[in-house]
């Protein structure tokens, strides 16, 4: 089955830097890959997503990007700001069937 | 608030012990999926439904079984309960379960196995 791997665990950066958040899969079948955030005593929120037929998406100061060769995919957030800090999954799915997620990344903004 | 409702919020019970859980979708989602959330396992997909037939599964476990019913809420039942399976368990719906619909998560329901 598809196994989804995500960098890093934690991430603590200063308000205003960019955060970037790494994941790789390994079916080359998943077409799909949404990103999620989830606060505390929520659930998961989708932010951003993308398709294997797409480099690249921006919506504002978030943007994903996908390497279909290298089966990876990565999550950037511009102008950090403290209410970004969160727990961001990522996951890769084919055709919406079947979900696998990474293990988590941590945000922390520092004001 | 996404819409999608679960119930009961907090669940404890004993080992060896069967409960159920509920999830009502969005109005109009037809597919609806289950999750695990466990600390040391992250997010992981159990099984998916679309308009009441099974359409995917995952790491669900024997012990463990949905339905997806007419009116479109699913049930998840969880039976010979250890302490492994304490966790928060989430459902998502989305329109049709195709790779550009957005899931809607709910607030999740904490099982704790005692």
């Amino acid at each position: 089955g598809e196994n989804v791997e995500q960098h890093p665990s934690t991430l603590s950066v200063q308000e205003g830097d960019s955060a970037v958040i790494k994941c790789t899969y390994s079916d080359s079948a998943s077409n799909y890959f949404p990103w999620y955030k989830q606060e505390l005593g929520k659930g998961p929120q989708l932010i951003i997503d993308i398709r294997s037929n797409v480099g690249e998406k921006k919506d504002q100061r978030i943007a994903v990007t996908l390497n279909k060769t290298a089966k990876h995919f990565s999550l950037h957030i511009t102008e950090t700001q403290p209410e970004d800090s969160a727990v961001y999954f990522c996951a890769a799915s084919i055709s919406g069937n079947q979900f696998y997620f990474g293990t988590g990344t941590s945000l922390t903004v520092i004001p | 608030d996404s819409g999608v409702t679960q119930t009961p919020k907090h669940l404890i019970t004993a080992t060896g012990q069967r409960v159920t859980l509920r999830c009502s979708p969005r109005s109009g989602d037809l597919s609806v999926y289950w999750y695990q959330q466990s600390l040391d396992q992250g997010l992981q997909f159990l099984i998916q439904y679309y308009n009441g037939e099974e359409r995917a599964k995952g790491n669900i476990l024997e012990r463990f079984s949905a339905q997806q019913f007419p009116d479109l809420h699913s049930e998840l039942n969880l039976s010979s309960l250890e302490l492994g399976d304490s966790a928060l368990y989430f459902c998502a719906s989305s329109v049709s379960g195709r790779e550009h619909n957005e899931q809607f998560f709910g607030p999740g329901t904490r099982l704790t196995v005692l």
